[in-house]
């Protein structure tokens, strides 16, 4: 079946840092990609998404492009603040994936930035 | 205001006892999802239901029970048979199926433990 690898975490970095979390997939046809977050105490939330290749996602200063090339989806900021702190999951949903019509997450990944 | 509601937020419970988290959501939406969710290993799929009175077992389904009586509603019940039942339960939906949209909505979780 499909499946979503991340970077493992905690990530930690300074505020205005630059920002990458690694994510990867393994699909069975051509899958939407997403980036979920979830802040302390609360469930997740969509980040953005891209549904075909080599499209661009952003969204509160976050980018992720679907590279097809090399099964990647990596997320991205330029300048990360205290308030991004949170956990970051990759995820995606593949309508060639028999019988699952529900997404596929990653592991996720623990951000924490510091002041 | 429009959202997804789960109950209790935390919840004890002694070995050998069925516990019945609640999900309710007033978004109209078509399907809802149940996802465990543990440290190091992101979000697992328990159950889903695309429409009322069908539902599909997900990755990990064993020693969990549903049910979709009204489009509002999908209760988890995580009996006895469960091994390892600690964990954060979230639940969620999405307009039609998640694959069309790629959006969930997610609650706020419960967070069960077993004393």
């Amino acid at each position: 079946g499909d499946s979503v690898t991340q970077m493992e975490g905690p990530v930690t970095l300074s505020e205005e840092a630059f920002l990458t979390i690694n994510c990867t997939y393994t699909a069975t046809g051509y899958p939407s990609l997403f980036w979920y977050v979830q802040y302390p105490g609360e469930g997740l939330q969509l980040l953005l998404k891209a549904t075909k290749a080599d499209d661009k996602g952003s969204n509160k200063g976050f980018e992720a492009t679907y590279r097809k090339e090399t099964t990647s989806f990596h997320l991205e900021k330029g300048s990360v603040q205290v308030s991004d702190s949170a956990v970051y999951f990759c995820a995606l949903s593949d309508l060639a994936d028999t019988g699952r019509r529900a997404l596929t997450f990653g592991s996720g990944t623990r951000l924490q930035v510091q002041p | 205001d429009g959202g997804i509601t789960q109950s209790p937020k935390y919840l004890f419970r002694k070995e050998g006892q069925n516990v019945t988290l609640s999900c309710e959501q007033n978004l109209n939406h078509d399907a809802m999802y149940w996802y465990r969710q543990d440290p190091g290993q992101g979000l697992r799929l328990i159950y889903y239901s695309q429409i009322v009175n069908d539902f599909q077992k997900g990755d990990i389904a064993e020693g969990y029970s549903v049910s979709r009586e009204k489009k509002e509603s999908f209760p988890l019940t995580v009996t006895s048979a469960q091994k390892n039942p600690t964990a954060f339960y979230l639940c969620a939906s999405s307009i039609k199926g998640v694959l069309v949209t790629g959006e969930l909505f997610f609650g706020e979780g419960s967070r069960l433990t077993v004393l």
